[in-house]
């Protein structure tokens, strides 16, 4: 019954590898994100997805590809991953579209803790 | 760009007296103002959020105020207790290329001691 779900819990693997994590809601909700929490804790948005579609990419390297077969399921793709990339990796979903207007509240999934050795 | 800058970084108060953690923004088209509390190990949850059209706002031991003139917002928590120890973030909106998106400050670590 959990909300908002990500997968793996863990994650750890050398550098140049390629990876994903996945993330699932169950809450109906129109909007997902992926955030990144790093060792000091500061969050930032990376990417948003509505309905499917791209609608905020931040300035992240090109080795990240999200990817949202539909409105439940929003992925992370890392490729060639690198020391830097150490992070927890945080998805989250909100109702809604947030055009501009009404922005609603984000509910944020467990976490994905990446170590990249 | 736009910006949250969150202070103090770090609070440490005894059991039932009051914390204070205060955030300014740099986006004057901020509307929705959110507080997360995130515990060692676990996912933010939103404990509080604020609108633009609102000056205050309050839950139990926990209440927001927004200064929307002088781009502040704050969170008051009273009679504070042990398991409100943790970090908790202010969040700003800021639009994106036509959609809103939140720009979090970088976070209070709260710790109430018994």
């Amino acid at each position: 019954d959990t909300a908002v779900s990500q997968t793996p819990k863990y994650l750890v693997t050398q550098m140049g590898n390629d990876k994903s994590i996945k993330c699932e809601q169950n809450l109906g909700h129109d909007t997902m994100y992926w955030y990144k929490q790093d060792s000091k804790k500061f969050l930032k948005i990376m990417f948003s997805y509505n309905n499917k579609e791209l609608i905020i990419n931040e300035t992240v390297p090109n080795r990240f590809s999200p990817k949202s077969p539909d409105k439940a399921h929003l992925n992370l793709h890392i490729n060639s991953l690198e020391l830097g990339d150490s992070a927890v990796y945080f998805c989250a979903s909100s109702q809604g579209r947030a055009s501009g207007r009404a922005l609603y509240e984000q509910y944020f999934g467990p976490g994905t803790r990446l170590t990249v050795t | 760009g736009e910006n949250v800058e969150q202070h103090p970084s770090t609070l440490s108060v005894q059991e039932g007296d009051s914390a204070v953690i205060k955030c300014t923004y740099s986006d004057s088209a901020s509307n929705y103002f959110p507080w997360y509390k995130q515990e060692l190990g676990k996912r933010p949850q939103l404990i509080i959020d604020i609108r633009s059209n609102v000056g205050e706002k309050k839950d139990q031991r926990i209440a927001v105020t927004l200064n929307k003139t002088a781009k502040h917002f704050s969170l008051h928590i009273t009679e504070t207790q042990p398991e409100d120890s943790a970090v908790y973030f202010c969040a700003a909106s800021s639009i994106s290329g036509g959609y809103n998106k939140l720009i979090f400050g970088a976070g209070t670590r709260l710790a109430v001691h018994p």
